[in-house]
């Protein structure tokens, strides 16, 4: 199955830990990927591959996998983290696909 | 820096066609398979196609396969995707992303996109 389940919303208080969670059978073969989108603007990648940062995203920003289940985490998250996230992650046959997008609120 | 510029999005009639370029400039585009993503009002994202560095390999999402055709032009480092048969359903904004690697079979990461062109297809 291509499918990616994402919880439709989290929040988290200000400065607490939250983790986002991404499942999909693709993940037991391929990592996830994860991006950030704020309101009106394009998706910024933010986690890659095993747990990479590109350049330039803070360190409160972690990924990991286990079977099915693929999270993001951010660890002391700020306001500015308020944003919808989206996991992606692809089959074997070169198509890609996106879970549903979890919306992060941030208290 | 790495830019990604997409435009050709306009309103258009159901059935109508529309080309959408995606003019890349600070790095080797030959180097890396391009994408697009759309993202209907409100909605979640959603991967359309993917192309390889040389342009040879081509990858679609179901529901556009037959009716959109992505293409590039290496010299003018330029991304195309040709939309056919247009549907309510394609309305969208789509996005440009640049990929990690030269082929989609490698890598699904999208390191870069572009800032978006809107799609309207409505009678």
């Amino acid at each position: 199955s291509s499918e990616l389940t994402q919880d439709p919303a989290v929040s988290v208080a200000l400065g607490q830990t939250v983790r986002i969670t991404c499942q999909g059978n693709s993940l037991r073969i391929y990592s996830a990927s994860w991006y950030q989108q704020k309101p009106g603007q394009a998706p910024v990648l933010v986690i890659y591959g095993k747990n990479s940062r590109p350049s330039g995203i803070p360190d409160r920003f972690s990924g990991s996998t286990s079977g099915t289940t693929a999270s993001l985490t951010i660890t002391g998250a700020q306001a500015e983290d308020e944003a919808d996230y989206y996991c992606n992650s692809r089959d074997g046959s070169g198509k890609r696909f996106f879970g549903g997008g979890t919306k992060l609120t941030v208290l | 820096e790495v830019q990604l510029l997409e435009s050709g999005g306009r309103l258009v009639q159901p059935g109508g066609s529309l080309r959408l370029s995606c003019a890349a400039s600070g790095f080797i585009f030959s180097n890396y398979a391009m994408s697009w993503v759309r993202q209907a009002p409100g909605k979640g994202l959603e991967w359309v196609s993917v192309i390889n560095g040389g342009g040879e390999e081509t990858y679609y999402e179901d529901s556009v396969k037959g009716r959109f055709s992505l293409s590039r032009d290496n010299a003018k480092n330029t991304l195309y995707l040709q939309m056919n048969g247009l549907r309510a359903e394609d309305t969208a904004v789509y996005y440009c992303a640049k990929g990690r690697l030269w082929s989609p079979l490698q890598d699904d990461i999208f390191d870069m996109w572009g800032h978006g062109t809107m799609v309207s297809v409505s009678s």
